[in-house]
């Protein structure tokens, strides 16, 4: 059974920085790109992060470019998302997703989700 | 603001059909597109549901199993729709449906249609 645990929400300060980890099991990791989105309280879904199986092709949302990273570690079977100079608008839920697709980028879809780790940023 | 344009509710009986639309402008993605659906129940993640696009390979199936098939998706050149035919109250939920920009190279999410059963 494909699983996908997020962890390393929490309460943080305006400015401050957060890192979120993704655990994946059921699956052969290492051969499935993976995405991050979130969805801020009563909002719909933002993608923010796409990685490719290597951690070397990462395309990520251009609001979040110069604050956010992403990266991945093949033999921990997880995916990261670097959050830094946060601020109230980032507070949302976290999810990371398994990519699928049958073709190029434009096929790709989030066919595994993460049951999400909420990020509060307030003072 | 999305590119993809859903509206914000809609809603049915039980037993009845409803649909819900994901509507795109042409200079925004091309009469190609892959259009895929989610539903997030309330409280929990996403999960995929359907796909809707008929540029699918033969062989690669509309949905996962489980997903039953009073949920059906069609696309046209600049829309998709959802349709939930035999609306149960396990039916509420929010709907999602998500593409791909390629001027961007970013994925995009449709606003959400919230599905309440009256």
């Amino acid at each position: 059974e494909v699983q996908l645990v997020e962890s390393g929400g929490g309460l943080v300060q305006p400015g401050g920085s957060l890192r979120l980890s993704c655990a994946a099991s059921g699956f052969t990791f290492n051969t499935y790109e993976m995405f991050w989105v979130r969805q801020a309280p009563g909002k719909g879904l933002e993608w923010i992060s796409y990685i490719d199986t290597t951690g070397r092709d990462i395309f990520l949302a251009d609001s979040l470019k110069g604050r956010f990273t992403v990266s991945r570690d093949n033999v921990r079977n997880s995916v990261y998302l670097q959050m830094s100079s946060l601020t109230v608008e980032d507070t949302a839920t976290y999810y990371c997703a398994r990519v699928d697709g049958y073709g190029d980028y434009d096929t790709y879809f989030f066919d595994h989700w993460g049951q999400g780790t909420r990020v509060t940023v307030s003072s | 603001q999305s590119v993809l344009t859903q509206p914000p509710s809609v809603s049915g009986a039980p037993g009845q059909r409803v649909t819900i639309s994901c509507t795109w402008s042409a200079s925004d993605f091309g009469a190609d597109s892959h259009v895929h659906w989610y539903q997030q129940l309330p409280g929990r993640a996403p999960i995929f549901l359907i796909h809707a696009d008929s540029n699918r390979p033969s062989g690669i199936p509309d949905r996962p199993s489980g997903v039953p098939d009073r949920f059906s998706a069609s696309m046209s050149d600049t829309s998709a729709s959802l349709a939930i035919t035999g609306l149960r109250t396990a039916d509420e939920a929010d709907y999602y449906c998500q593409a791909y920009d390629r001027r961007l190279n970013t994925w995009v999410f449709g606003g959400g249609t919230k599905v309440t059963v009256l």
